[in-house]
């Protein structure tokens, strides 16, 4: 059964101070794996989409990572702003057009 | 830019009514798909349609429904809405030949 869970649960940081999350998959063949945030309230906002192992995409602050395992989304030098709930998701190839989603990565970046 | 709509933001029902959420997008997307998040439980896939008139189940399609009628819209239908039917909807479309789904900004369901 295809699995994703992210770690951890929450994260604190100090505004600069920069970090990963963590995103840990197992899928009988990834389709792609994608990144959303979410503000409280509203829905996931689209970021990346990654397909293979070695890809990295960046925007900003932020740059996804993605191995055969797991996806990294590291933060560098966060601002207040950047705090979110950040969304990994991913899609077998078996699975039509439907998003597996992980339960998320809370991040507060404080002054 | 990518413009997914819900009908509403807020929405208070009684338990047996029967309720309507409704989504509409304007980039001519093919696929169009309902969640309802859950703290705790994240998103999970109610039902998804690829093309107008086709539906299918997602992971807990017990007590909805939905209709697709056009292309742009895309209903979700609690037949008899419970209690544990509160929740916030998500409303999502993805574009022919990307995979990536863009979302609606929700409508936070409270069941009475």
């Amino acid at each position: 059964e295809d699995q994703v869970t992210q770690s951890p649960e929450a994260l604190r940081l100090q505004e600069g101070e920069s970090s990963s999350l963590n995103c840990s998959y197992t899928v009988s063949g990834l389709r792609g794996l994608f990144w959303y945030r979410q503000d409280p309230g509203k829905g996931p906002e689209f970021l990346f989409t990654l397909y293979s192992a070695g890809e990295e995409k960046e925007k900003e602050r932020l740059k996804a990572t993605l191995t055969k395992k797991e996806s990294f989304l590291h933060i560098t030098a966060p601002k207040p702003e950047d705090s979110a709930t950040y969304l990994c998701a991913v899609q077998a190839t078996n699975s039509g057009y439907a998003l597996n989603f992980g339960k998320g990565t809370s991040l507060l970046v404080t002054p | 830019d990518v413009k997914v709509t819900q009908s509403s933001r807020y929405l208070v029902k009684r338990t047996g009514e029967k309720v309507f959420l409704e989504c509409v997008q304007d980039m001519d997307h093919e696929n169009m798909f309902w969640y309802r998040q859950d703290p705790g439980l994240g998103l999970r896939l109610i039902y998804f349609s690829y093309d107008v008139k086709m539906k299918e189940k997602g992971d807990i399609p017990e007590g909805y429904s939905v209709s697709r009628e056009k292309k742009e819209r895309f209903s979700l239908i609690l037949e008899s809405a419970s209690t544990n039917q509160t929740s916030m909807y998500l409303c999502a479309s993805s574009p022919p030949g990307l995979y990536e789904q863009y979302f609606g900004p929700g409508t936070r369901l409270t069941v009475t």
